[in-house]
């Protein structure tokens, strides 16, 4: 397998509305990402797990909230979000650590197209 | 820090004609470079990678690349076209690691390629 799967692929969300994107990975892979595309800007970079722990959050705020309940599995929790939240979130997964040449790539899912009215 | 750098908002090319997508880059060390594919409505894929080695990288679906260390350059190319070339592009660079940290990728702007028949 080596698909990274993210669910659900469209989400509509009032801004009271608590959801949840889901990420999984069979891999093997021991970082995980999430990222934020804007229509037609690159991907912007919001958490990185390594080895099931946070180990970069970069200035998101507190209405996205990461889980990895397990080395498969990446969870982004939504509450309380805007409409300039709407975009296409992305998962990556890769390797591992930063050294390796193996470990430098990403793999990336399809995407949740995420819709706040 | 760094920074990735793609001059071109779009390029055009009949199929056929040899493709080239423009990338510049800025780090403090030795630069790990990478191309992205993003197809509509769908995730990043990896196209190649420049680590260390010979400068002339070749990657998935016949593209290729030329890391240009003077010219601090790594531009993408494909000597014949498809239309099913016709995607958005990314540049990316990688940051420098903190261990452990995973991946932190810098992406440029992005170029769409528009190929036709």
């Amino acid at each position: 397998d080596t698909e990274v799967t993210q669910t659900p692929k469209h989400l509509v969300m009032g801004m009271t509305n608590k959801k949840s994107l889901k990420c999984e990975q069979h891999m093997g892979h021991r970082a995980m990402y999430w990222y934020k595309q804007k229509a037609k800007k690159p991907p912007e970079l919001m958490f990185v797990y390594s080895y099931e722990k946070l180990s970069i959050n970069e200035s998101v705020p507190s209405r996205f909230s990461p889980e990895c309940p397990n080395s498969s599995l990446l969870n982004l929790h939504l509450h309380a979000l805007q409409p300039e939240d709407s975009a296409l979130y992305l998962c990556a997964s890769s390797r591992g650590l930063a050294g390796g040449s193996g470990a430098n790539v990403l793999t990336f899912g399809a995407g949740s197209r995420l819709t706040v009215l | 820090a760094q920074s990735v750098a793609q001059p071109e908002d779009q390029v055009n090319v009949a199929e056929g004609n040899p493709l080239t997508v423009k990338c510049t880059y800025s780090v403090s060390g030795n630069p790990y470079l990478f191309w992205y594919v993003q197809y509509p409505n769908r995730g990043l894929q990896f196209l190649l990678k420049y680590i260390t080695g010979d400068n002339l990288v070749k990657g998935s679906y016949g593209f290729e690349a030329e890391f240009n260390k003077s010219q601090t350059s790594f531009h993408l190319k494909k000597p014949s076209a498809l239309v099913s070339d016709s995607a958005l592009y990314f540049c990316a660079v990688r940051e420098e690691v903190i261990k452990a940290a995973g991946n932190k990728l810098t992406f440029g702007g992005g170029t769409r390629v528009l190929v036709k028949p």
